[in-house]
């Protein structure tokens, strides 16, 4: 079965600590990215990659953090610099020219 | 970079009447416009999208339209139902090559019964 797969589903981390959302699909997709949903504000772009070993930094990437060694693995590091990471946070994939994104079911990530 | 404002935030409709949500965005080389919905704890599906090559695409009781020289597009849903309450996203991007997406804020779609 097809798709993108984002574990866990939910994340508690206490304060100061880094956490590493796992995002990997199997559609060989070259393009891969992270979003992060808040309510009433969309959904924002953290980092993107369009191909292995290569990534670029979205609207909100400060406190972030990537990579991209495999073409079906793009993990997203949350670090304790990020001062207020509690959110939703959404990973997709898309095939270069073709831009319809498809999403995993997300990680809802609290910090307590 | 690329600026999408969406509208309204919030709409409740009747059931059979019809919904519209827009949309305009600040960059002129955009050329994608996708429409994505959002159910209640789900992940954003992609119903429609639209190319700068076209105005108007229609799928069953779904349509947008795309003004280039505007830079607005719209989502209009026909004959609404309860199953098309849900949060909908309006996205731009440059497209082949630079897919990356730019997202709207929202629109929370209420249908009434």
């Amino acid at each position: 079965d097809g798709g993108i797969t984002q574990s866990p589903k939910y994340l508690f981390r206490k304060e100061g600590q880094n956490v590493t959302l796992s995002c990997e699909q199997n559609l060989n997709h070259d393009a891969m990215y992270w979003y992060r949903q808040d309510p009433g504000q969309g959904l924002r772009l953290i980092y993107y990659s369009q191909i292995v070993n290569d990534f670029q930094k979205g609207d909100i990437a400060e406190g972030y953090s990537v990579s991209r060694e495999k073409k079906e693995s793009f993990p997203l590091t949350v670090t304790s610099a990020q001062k207020n990471p509690t959110a939703f946070y959404l990973c997709a994939s898309s095939i270069p020219g073709r831009a319809e994104a498809f999403f995993g079911q997300g990680t809802r990530l609290t910090v307590v | 970079g690329e600026n999408v404002e969406q509208h309204p935030s919030t709409l409740s409709v009747q059931e059979g009447d019809s919904a519209v949500i827009k949309c305009t965005y600040s960059d002129s080389a955009s050329n994608y416009f996708p429409w994505y919905k959002q159910e209640l704890g789900k992940r954003p599906q992609l119903i429609i999208d639209i190319r700068s090559n076209v105005g108007e695409k229609k799928d069953q009781r779904i349509a947008v339209t795309l003004n280039k020289t505007a830079k607005h597009f719209s989502l209009h849903i026909t004959e609404t139902q309860p199953e098309d309450s849900a949060v909908y996203f309006c996205a731009a991007s440059r497209g082949f090559g630079n897919e990356k997406l730019t997202f709207g804020t929202g629109t929370r779609l209420t249908i009434i019964p």
